[in-house]
Order: C-alpha cells, then sequence, then structure tokens
C-alpha cells in the first residue's frame, strides 16, 4: 500500500535552532518528493521538489535531502524563525493513473521565542 | 488574479443540504486538484482536471460528491444532502503542467461545518 509517514507529529523549538523533519515512504513507482509548508488557515505552499536523482534540495533556510535507495526524505530547518511555525507536509508522486500524490499528515512545528 | 481563489471560504450547512463549492485556478494551468483535509491530517486526493476533461475522480468518497470545470478553468465542487463526515476543508490546486510532473499551487481551502 502507498504510504507516506512522517516524523516526529509535533515538534516544539526555540527561535534560532536547526530542526529536522523526517519522512518515509513506501510509494512505487516514485516519480519526484515535495516538501509543503501550510501555515494554519491556508493552503499548503511548495517548499522543494525533488526527483529521485536528486540527493538534496535548498530553498532559502529549509533543504530538503532524498535517498531514494532507503526511501527516506528530511527536510532541515536552518536558524528557524517564529515564522516558520507551521505544517510541513511530505507529499510523494507516484507514477500511475497519473494524479497518485500521497500526502503524509504532517509534522506540526511550533518555534518560541 | 495572482493566485488560485476558492469561494465561500468558510460553509456552514444543515445536514441534507446541498453545498456548492468554487475553485478559481490561476489562468492559463492545465491541471486542477480538489483535497479534502480532515483537522489535524493531510490532505486527500479527490478528483483531478486535465483542462476540462476529468480524469480521475478515484478520491470521490461517494457518489455524493461531484466536480466540474465545463471550461477548463473554475471548477465547482458540489456535495448534495451533506453529512457531518463531510466537515473539513477542502482544497483546490492548479498546476501549469500535467499532474504530478509541477509544482501545485494551493487556494486558502474552503471549510465546511455540517451541522
Amino acid at each position: 500500500k502507498n504510504q507516506v509517514e512522517q516524523s516526529p507529529q509535533s515538534l516544539i523549538i526555540l527561535e534560532g535552532k536547526n530542526c529536522t523533519l523526517q519522512c518515509n515512504y513506501t510509494v512505487s513507482p516514485f516519480s519526484n518528493l515535495r516538501w509543503y509548508k501550510q501555515d494554519t488557515g491556508r493552503g499548503p505552499v511548495s517548499l522543494t521538489i525533488m526527483t529521485f536523482s536528486e540527493n538534496t534540495k535548498s530553498n532559502g533556510r529549509y533543504t530538503a535531502t532524498l535517498d531514494a535507495d532507503t526511501k527516506q526524505s528530511s527536510l532541515h530547518i536552518t536558524a528557524s524563525q517564529l515564522s516558520d511555525s507551521a505544517s510541513y507536509i511530505c507529499v510523494v508522486f507516484a507514477e500511475e493513473a497519473g494524479t497518485a500524490l500521497i500526502f503524509g499528515k504532517g509534522t506540526t512545528l511550533s518555534v518560541s521565542s | 488574479g495572482a493566485g488560485v481563489s476558492q469561494s465561500p471560504r468558510y460553509k456552514v450547512a444543515k445536514r441534507g443540504q446541498d453545498v456548492a463549492l468554487r475553485c478559481d485556478p490561476i489562468s492559463g494551468h492545465v491541471s486542477l486538484f480538489w483535497y479534502q483535509q480532515a483537522l489535524g491530517q493531510g490532505p486527500e486526493f479527490l478528483t483531478y482536471f486535465q483542462n476540462e476533461a476529468q480524469l480521475d475522480k478515484s478520491g470521490l468518497p461517494s457518489d455524493r460528491f461531484f466536480a466540474e470545470r465545463p471550461e477548463g478553468s473554475v471548477s465547482t465542487l458540489k456535495i448534495q444532502r451533506t453529512q457531518q463526515e463531510d466537515s473539513a476543508v477542502y482544497l483546490c490546486a492548479s498546476s501549469l503542467e500535467l499532474a504530478g510532473e509541477d509544482t501545485q499551487y494551493f487556494g486558502p481551502g474552503t471549510r465546511l461545518t455540517v451541522l
């Protein structure tokens, strides 16, 4: 069964600290993996998209890594800011039927001052 | 407009009522998706349009759910005889290229509450 599992479910960190969010997937055949940021009451916003041939991709203070062999991805946030408080969702696209985007449940990050 | 817009932002319906949710995608975007997001969960796929063609409706939970995009731009998600379990945020997303190959841009969602 195609699944995307994220950990931790929630995380609290102090402003300025770094953190890493994890994503494990059992999606096949794999096409690409995305990380989204979803602020409360808003729609998700894309942070990164990686294909199986890409190991890392950065977007400002966000760096995503992908290990297609172990089917694991991580999102590293550097020097966190209060505005980073949001839900971070890992999404895997399975290239079957053309539309199978599998969403994780997300990690809720709270950055406190 | 600059992004995907959805209306209404909030909808309260009595059980058994019909509702219609509207999505205005980014102009020129080929692909349009509808998702259902329950509280504390990630979005779940409902249906996908490529222009006016509904290519995948495998995620629609029952025949009470119906979506259309008659002219390949604006889309409407209709829910007939709403039930309490339909309460959720309904997200619309569009992308320039075909499904899965491109960044999806999400609207703010419509929060549906069925009493």
